[in-house]
């Protein structure tokens, strides 16, 4: 268990539809990232927050968006869903910065749009 | 397109025999890391290396970073069932900005 929790485990929408995924990062840690795996793409980096600011930017559309809220857990909404954007979409958190800290992955969302 | 490449994509190996996979980037790295992926799991970090030419060694498993901070590799010896599970690099593009960029993957598969 590396103390973060994503919600929901699982999520089967359609097209065109909304969902928001929940993460909540190890306690005391101040970084999220949000990645998203699929078996074409690997492991894509979406978003970082720190301390409730953006503080990088990966492959994320424009469809996609992210905040930080000051409890420190985040949120990932996607909007006008594609089948294209069934994946495995990834929380994390480390201390401080990317890259400098190894980073806490949770359990993952597996989001499926029929 | 895909800065950090992993080679191979996939290796089978019989249980006791040795393996590598190569982490090779486009531009130099600040930093590497290495994650491992069970099946089903999530990626769990194994370690970290920093400086040129640095090499560490957690039980069967040494990790070296290039001289010129480019490439990395992960060798296992005498793999085990328990090693089985997809092994990412991932590190800071030098001119990147704050962002970690994932290698491919190498997928280890390990049969009796």
């Amino acid at each position: 268990d590396s103390g973060v929790t994503q919600t929901p485990k699982h999520l089967i929408t359609a097209t065109g539809q909304r969902v928001t995924l929940r993460c909540s990062p190890r306690s005391g840690d101040l970084s999220v990232y949000w990645y998203q795996q699929s078996l074409d793409q690997g492991l894509q980096f979406l978003i970082q927050y720190y301390n409730g600011e953006e503080r990088a930017k990966g492959n994320i559309l424009e469809r996609f968006s992210a905040q930080q809220f000051p409890d420190l857990h985040s949120e990932l909404n996607l909007s006008s869903l594609e089948l294209g954007d069934s994946a495995l979409y990834f929380c994390a958190s480390s201390a401080r910065g990317q890259g400098i800290h190894e980073q806490f992955f949770g359990p993952g969302t597996r989001l499926t749009v029929l | 397109g895909q800065q950090v490449m992993q080679i191979p994509q996939y290796q089978h190996v019989q249980e006791g025999e040795d393996f590598t996979t190569y982490c090779n980037s486009s531009t130099t790295l600040s930093n590497i890391q290495w994650y491992k992926q069970r099946p089903g799991g999530h990626p769990v970090f194994l370690i970290q290396l920093v400086k040129s030419g640095e090499v560490k060694k957690q039980k069967r498993l040494t990790f070296q970073f290039g001289e010129a901070k480019k490439n990395s590799s992960l060798h296992i010896t005498a793999t085990q069932t328990t090693d089985v599970g997809t092994y990412f690099c991932a590190g800071i593009l030098t001119g990147g900005g704050n962002k970690l960029t994932f290698g491919t993957g190498t997928q280890l598969k390990v049969e009796l």
